[in-house]
């Protein structure tokens, strides 16, 4: 079945880039996608990779995928206080229909 | 522009009595699914609507119903509420299959006691 494993916990200083990892088990995931939730708030999207991309830049936002190890990891640069928030990563189904999340990385950010 | 909108935001019930959520879809979306998301969880897939019908569903028990209408709008029913019933419900809608994925709403909180 579809499992998708996230570190629970990061915590950073203002101004140093954040590395929020993630790995997945179905090979068949055609699009990977990232999720910022804020407290109270719904999912908000912030970037998404195709499965046959290795890297995906936009603006402070890297997404790496390596597929063979089926790892994901989105690095955020010159993080700020209101990056704080859980970031979670999802698998889309081959059909098209379903997101599959991992249990979300509450980052922290340090003033 | 509206965004998805979903009411109520906060809801308490009873174990065994039944809620009904409501969902009205981001202007141009034809596609609406509903998660689950358990405090500290990440959100789990419900069904999806499309068309006025369901075209996929999770592992969630047929205590979880749900409704399209015309105007793509949801409706997510659960009967005989459960303790374990408590939880953000995620309303979520795109544009059929579109790659940009989904517009998520604020969700309802419901409370079961």
């Amino acid at each position: 079945g579809e499992d998708v494993e996230q570190s629970l916990f990061l915590s950073v200083r203002e101004g140093d880039s954040s590395v929020i990892n993630c790995t997945y088990t179905d090979s068949s995931s055609t699009y990977l996608y990232w999720y910022k939730q804020e407290p109270g708030a719904g999912l908000q999207l912030l970037t998404y990779i195709f499965s046959n991309m290795d890297m995906k830049q936009d603006q402070r936002l890297t997404v790496l995928l390596n597929k063979k190890d089926k790892h994901l990891s989105l690095r955020i640069a010159d993080t700020q206080t209101g990056d704080s928030a859980i970031y979670f990563c999802a698998e889309r189904d081959n059909a098209g229909n379903m997101l599959t999340f991992g249990g979300g990385t509450r980052l922290m950010v340090k003033p | 522009d509206a965004g998805v909108t979903q009411s109520p935001t906060h809801l308490i019930k009873t174990r065994g009595q039944q809620v009904t959520l409501r969902c009205s879809p981001k202007s141009g979306h034809d596609t609406v699914s509903w998660y689950q998301q358990a405090l500290g969880q990440g959100p789990q897939f419900i069904f999806q609507y499309y068309e006025e019908e369901e075209r996929q569903r999770g592992n969630f028990p047929d205590r979880f119903s749900g409704h399209q209408f015309p105007n793509y709008s949801s409706e997510l029913n659960v009967n005989a509420l459960l303790l374990g019933d408590s939880a953000l419900y995620l309303c979520a809608s795109s544009l059929d299959r579109r790659i940009e994925g989904y517009t998520f709403g604020s969700g309802t909180r419901l409370t079961v006691v």
